[in-house]
């Protein structure tokens, strides 16, 4: 079965540094574009950018250019996103999903930064 | 960035209703649209690609039509399980951007 498999839920405190994991199952994880995707609490879904895991071919979005670091170990079928300082404002779910069209989604991480 | 504008925001509806949801584009995106459902609390599912493709497993309820800057998304007759949020998704350009989404809630 083809799945995507996100760690689990993090609480951190601001300033803090965090990387979150996305793990593909049951398909060639090298050959298709790994998504991830953030929704704040109440709010609608933010596309943060994606990459190529054959090559690591990175693109983000300007609101997150700078913010986050997204990387990935084709070795292990495994993408990641990363902060290196928190800040309360990232307080949401995060979710990976495959392809340039998010065909399958992973079950989400929530990520909660509070002092 | 390509704006993607969502309406309605929200809407009542029935079961049996026929619903339409509309995307339009800030600038013309070919038929690189998808469609997905959210319900609370899960993560999203994709319903349509290309902007009228089915994906497999999901009702023929659903359908999806448009190309350039304007697109639908059309569930024929609303059964219960059909109220959720739904969002669109342009893959033409970078970076990628959704609709604000669409609720759909019970009358």
């Amino acid at each position: 079965e083809v799945q995507l498999v996100q760690s689990g839920a993090e609480v951190k405190k601001p300033g803090q540094s965090l990387k979150i994991s996305c793990k593909g199952f049951g398909y060639s994880f090298s050959s298709y574009y790994i998504g991830w995707v953030r929704q704040m609490p109440g709010k609608g879904l933010e596309w943060m950018g994606l990459i190529y895991p054959g090559d690591s071919d990175t693109r983000y979005s300007p609101s997150f250019q700078g913010q986050v670091t997204i990387s990935s170990d084709k070795s292990i079928s495994t993408a990641y996103l990363q902060w290196s300082s928190l800040k309360a404002s990232d307080t949401a779910m995060y979710y990976c999903a495959r392809q340039d069209t998010f065909d399958i989604w992973g079950q989400g991480t929530m990520v909660t930064v509070s002092a | 960035d390509i704006q993607m504008t969502q309406s309605p925001s929200a809407m009542s509806a029935s079961v049996g209703d026929r619903v339409t949801i509309t995307c339009r584009a800030s600038q013309g995106i070919n038929n690189f649209l998808a469609w997905f459902q959210q319900k609370p609390g899960k993560a999203p599912k994709r319903l349509i690609y290309a902007a009228s493709s089915l994906q497999s497993g999901v009702p023929s309820r659903f359908s999806g039509s448009g190309s350039g800057t304007e697109f639908t998304l059309t569930i024929s007759s609303l059964q219960p399980e059909d109220f959720a949020t739904y969002y669109c998704l342009q893959h033409n350009n970078y970076p990628r951007t959704f609709g604000q989404g669409t609720k759909v809630e019970a009358k």
